[in-house]
């Protein structure tokens, strides 16, 4: 595809509830982010994938967030046991690899535990 | 300090003029800088990039990296209501780090 793809686009749950959301990158980039942005904050990083390499998890908040990648391509990031404080816009982005690191933003998914 | 640190705004300017969007950084050594813009309601989006010292020129866009006193900055020429957005300064150690992005500075071009 021309961009980076998220989906859903928007998504409720109920507090307790597991959710899973979902990024495709650019075809070819190696490197795939995940952000949170919670309303009026900045980018908060999360996790980041770089090829094969062992994914760098140290911006997840707790132990019930995860995140997957097969191969180059799609991502999935996985929120267990939602909390009212998980209610943010989640954001992916790729980037070509490390030569380059300019990174390209899908259009998010806003996440709503009530 | 912070490792990027932008002030927040809003930054106010009458449309036509020029913008000047700056950002400190903590940590020396070898950094590249993107700036991205973000309405509203939407994701970020690159604008600049910049390696090197000195200034970068794009269109009505200019990127100024600045490694000795550790600020970038991020010059709009004849701002238009259409560059009332958030900007954000991000900051690139290379290789394979990530990147850390300011808090963003929030421009109001002015009619």
């Amino acid at each position: 595809g021309a961009g980076v793809s998220q989906s859903p686009s928007n998504k409720v749950t109920e507090k307790g509830k597991d959710v899973e959301l979902r990024c495709d990158p650019i075809s070819g980039h190696t490197a795939l982010y995940w952000y949170r942005q919670r309303l009026g904050q900045g980018l908060e990083f999360l996790i980041y994938f770089q090829g094969n390499s062992a994914p760098d998890k140290s911006g997840l908040p707790s132990d019930r967030f995860s995140a997957e990648r097969t191969g180059e391509s799609v991502s999935t990031l996985t929120i267990q046991r939602t909390q009212q404080e998980d209610s943010a816009v989640y954001l992916c982005a790729s980037s070509p690899g490390t030569r380059s690191s300019e990174q390209y933003f899908g259009p998010g998914t806003r996440l709503t535990v009530t | 300090q912070k490792e990027v640190e932008q002030n927040s705004g809003p930054l106010s300017v009458p449309e036509g003029a020029i913008a000047s969007l700056n950002c400190t950084y903590s940590d020396r050594g070898s950094q590249s800088f993107f700036w991205y813009r973000q309405y509203s309601g939407k994701s970020p989006e690159l604008i600049m990039s910049i390696y090197s010292n000195g200034d970068k020129e794009d269109g009505r866009f200019t990127a100024q990296l600045n490694k000795a006193s550790q600020y970038v900055s991020l010059l709009i020429r004849d701002s238009q209501p259409s560059d009332s957005a958030t900007y954000l300064c991000v900051k690139w150690p290379g290789g394979g780090n990530k990147l850390t992005f300011g808090t963003g500075t929030q421009l109001k071009v002015e009619l």
